[in-house]
Order: structure tokens, then C-alpha cells, then sequence
């Protein structure tokens, strides 16, 4: 059962314009959330995260949104650069919890 | 720091062989995870070793399994390969619970 989904499989984007990123999931008792960027070939980057206490976190271009209620989860990149072309994938994890759950990724593509 | 390294890269074997794949995680992190990612399905958790003690486990066969010494280096075993195990499998270090995973390149698996 995939407790962490990212319904779309790939995202194209003008460069400079936003990249909006979607991640929901079912386990309300996830706390922790992060989001990661991976190149083809190499192991995952870590982007960005968010603890359940806020619903928002900033850093440069990449934002994060948590809505506990709707159990949704968004990326903010702004904005796009070519750069940015990689897989995302959302992960939680529940109460300091040994095991992160991932997403299936989201492919985006900036277009220059 | 020198980050997560994962040996080999890249490995080929046949149906029924054994594989072993080696990860030497960031100084400092005493915590070990392991992922298989393939496509369409994201990163799927296999297991996490703390103070070489196995703190978890994903849902895979016991053919998959693990370990991890006093300088918190890790194995992952796989006997008896299948095909379906065809897989980029990654390794990754953190520090403590609630911080954020460190992924090694993986190593891509391919069975013939």
C-alpha cells in the first residue's frame, strides 16, 4: 500500500516560471516530510523539509507547503531553470521513525 | 565529510547467483538504510541498521538482507537473484531520528 503518492508522473515548465510539485499521503501520523532531487544515475539529493508544527518552509527558490488537513504536501521551485530538470520525490516518515516512505517521483522538465 | 559511498557501481550477474553490495556511510552517522528503486515504483524501503542492530524492515523476501559492522559500514545480500531484482539499490546515512537521509550513487543491479 503506497502511504506516499505523486499522482504525476512528470511536469513540463517554462524556464523562469513556477514548478508546482504535488505529494499527498494516508498516515496521519506522519510528522516529518522532505522532498528530493534526483539526477538519472545518481542517489537522491535532499532539497528541502518540513516538520508537521509549521506549514511552510522557505530556502532560495524552494518552498514547501504542508496541509495537514487535506494530507497534502506541495514544491515550490521559482524561479524554474534548466537546472532544475530532475526526478522529485516527497518522503515522510511518523514520530522520529526509522523508516522514511517515499513517492513514486515526478519527473519536471524546464524548458529554456 | 566524505559522503556515502556505495560499492560497485554497476553489477551484472545471473538467475540464482548471490550478490553483495558494500556501503560506507557518512563518519559520524551510526544509521544505515537501504532502498531499491525501480521504475515506476519509487524507493522502496528494505531495511535500517543502527549500532549494527536491524531497527526495521521492509516488506521483501528473506533472500534480501543485511548488516552492519562496528564502523557502521553495511552489507546488503541478495541470494538467489531473480530478474525482477534488477534494481538501482541505495544506501543511505543520517545522524539521528527525525534527520534527514544522506544517499550514497547506488548500485545498479542488473540480472541476466
Amino acid at each position: 500500500d503506497q502511504q506516499v503518492k505523486q499522482n504525476s508522473p512528470s511536469l513540463s515548465v517554462q524556464e523562469g516560471r513556477i514548478s508546482i510539485l504535488n505529494c499527498d499521503y494516508t498516515n496521519s501520523m506522519f510528522d516529518y516530510f522532505l522532498w528530493y532531487k534526483k539526477y538519472p544515475a545518481e542517489g537522491p539529493t535532499f532539497l528541502i523539509s518540513i516538520s508537521s508544527i509549521k506549514d511552510k518552509n522557505e530556502d532560495g527558490r524552494f518552498t514547501v507547503f504542508l496541509n495537514k488537513s487535506a494530507k497534502h504536501l506541495s514544491l515550490h521551485i521559482v524561479p524554474s531553470q534548466p537546472g532544475d530538470s530532475a526526478v522529485y520525490f516527497c518522503a515522510a516518515s511518523a514520530g522520529g521513525g526509522n523508516q522514511f516512505y517515499f513517492g513514486t517521483g515526478t519527473s519536471l522538465t524546464v524548458i529554456p | 565529510k566524505a559522503g556515502v559511498t556505495q560499492t560497485p557501481r554497476y553489477l551484472i550477474k545471473t538467475r540464482g547467483q548471490q550478490v553483495t553490495l558494500s556501503c560506507s556511510p557518512i563518519s559520524g552517522h551510526r544509521s544505515v538504510s537501504w532502498y531499491q528503486q525501480t521504475p515506476g515504483q519509487g524507493l522502496q524501503f528494505l531495511f535500517e541498521y543502527f549500532s549494527e542492530t536491524q531497527r526495521n524492515k521492509g516488506n521483501f523476501p528473506g533472500r534480501f538482507s543485511g548488516r552492519q559492522f562496528s564502523n557502521s559500514r553495511s552489507e546488503m545480500n541478495v541470494s538467489t537473484l531473480e530478474l525482477g531484482d534488477s534494481a538501482l539499490y541505495l544506501c543511505a546515512s543520517r545522524e539521528g531520528a527525525n534527520e534527514k537521509l544522506f544517499f550514497g550513487s547506488g548500485t545498479q543491479l542488473s540480472v541476466l
